[in-house]
Parts: C-alpha cells; sequence; structure tokens
C-alpha cells in the first residue's frame, strides 16, 4: 500500500549532531527500500539502498538500518551538514515482476547553525 | 551517470491548454520510465508507468486520456497534459529504471501552473 502525508514531519538537528530519520513501510513482500533526498523544487536524489536479506548497510557518512520484523527502515546521518537539509523519502519495491516503487511520506530534516 | 533530464523545468499555461512534457535518460538506455507528481509537502504519486513500445500503464484514478504518455524511444518519453486546469497544477517528475535493475534515477522535476 503507499503512504501519503498530508504534512511532513520534520527533524531539527544541530550542525555536527547525528541525524537518524525514520520510516514504517507498509508491504511484507517488498524485498529492496532505498532513501532518496530532496531538496526544494528538485527531483529526488539517490542516497542508499538495501535488499531485504540485509539489515546494515553504509555509505559514505550514512546508514540505512533495515528491521523486516516491525517493517521499519532508518537512515543515520553522521556528523549532519547545512547541505543535509532536505526532505527525506523512504521507498520499497514489493517483489514481483512489475518491481514498482512505493514511496514513504517523508521527513523535513533542517540542520541548525 | 545515470542523468536523467526534463524539460521544460517550469511551464504556466491557460486553462485548456495543453501542455507537453519530456523525460529524457541522457547516458543509459531505460527501457521503463516512471511518471510521478507531488503536490506541496507532499510524497510523490506514480502517476503512469511507460515501457518502450508499448501503452502505458496507469495508477487507478489517474485519466489516461487527460495524461497521455509516449515511449517512443529507449531514451525519451513524454507526457502531456490535455485541457489543462487550475487543480492540474503541480509538481510533475520523471524516472527511468535501466533494465533488469531496481533503480530508478530521477529527473529533476516540471513545475506546471495553470491559470
Amino acid at each position: 500500500g503507499e503512504s501519503v502525508g498530508l504534512h511532513l514531519p520534520t527533524l531539527s538537528v544541530q550542525e555536527g549532531d547525528n541525524s537518524i530519520i525514520n520510516c514504517a513501510y507498509s508491504n511484507s513482500a517488498s524485498d529492496y527500500f532505498i532513501w532518496y533526498k530532496q531538496e526544494s523544487g528538485k527531483g529526488p536524489q539517490f542516497i542508499i539502498d538495501i535488499r531485504s536479506n540485509m539489515d546494515k548497510r553504509q555509505g559514505q557518512r550514512v546508514t540505512v538500518l533495515l528491521n523486516k520484523t516491525v517493517k521499519h527502515l532508518s537512515l543515520q546521518i553522521a556528523a549532519t551538514q547545512p547541505g543535509d537539509s532536505a526532505v527525506y523519502f523512504c521507498a520499497e519495491v514489493s517483489s514481483g515482476s512489475a518491481r514498482q516503487l512505493t514511496f514513504g511520506s517523508g521527513t523535513q530534516l533542517t540542520v541548525l547553525p | 551517470g545515470a542523468v536523467v533530464s526534463q524539460h521544460p523545468s517550469r511551464v504556466i499555461c491557460k486553462s485548456g491548454t495543453s501542455v507537453k512534457i519530456e523525460c529524457r535518460s541522457l547516458d543509459f538506455q531505460a527501457t521503463t520510465m516512471f511518471w510521478y507528481r507531488q503536490f506541496p509537502k507532499q510524497s510523490l504519486m506514480l502517476m503512469a508507468t511507460s515501457n518502450e513500445g508499448s501503452k502505458a500503464t496507469y495508477e487507478q484514478g489517474v485519466e489516461k486520456d487527460k495524461f497521455l504518455i509516449n515511449h517512443a524511444s529507449l531514451t525519451l518519453s513524454t507526457l502531456t497534459v490535455t485541457s489543462a486546469h487550475p487543480e492540474d497544477s503541480s509538481f510533475y517528475i520523471c524516472s527511468a529504471r535501466i533494465r533488469s535493475t531496481d533503480t530508478q534515477y530521477f529527473g529533476p522535476g516540471t513545475r506546471l501552473t495553470v491559470l
């Protein structure tokens, strides 16, 4: 199913602190998950992905954690910078031939100086 | 690599006119392209899936006669909003997927304003 928010949850963090953005996905049959960053007036930008056979994946300054038991995904950003301010969306891809992407509702991250 | 472009980036039109938006994959061949719509402060909603050389598959509630999609080549898909009305004003975003992969690469979006 799809998760569409009428307003975006917000998260404010101090520059240099770590950020954790959470996402609850809806389809237990999803086997691939992606985090996207979207700056105002722009398209989504790929950050990191993870397959369902993993529970953790690390990139540069970012880590994604997957808990399939409770259908929860999180994105951790280390040493958050002003340029990290954006809306972050998780997205899931269901198993099956269509492989459609379904977006979560998004979280607005604001980095405070 | 994996760059997707959209044109125009912004368009303002009068009610009743039609608007065409182009989506191009610049450095790869996209067997499948997707069109999304995004309203302010909301998530992306999939409108349709477009496969090269075949008819688009529309999501429930999306009028196929109003949102015409053509995917004539492996690098180009177009979305035409026919007889646009103010409620069609939105941010339209396309994405492209390389064959046999799950990753979608998104274009920069097109801001449509219908007066």
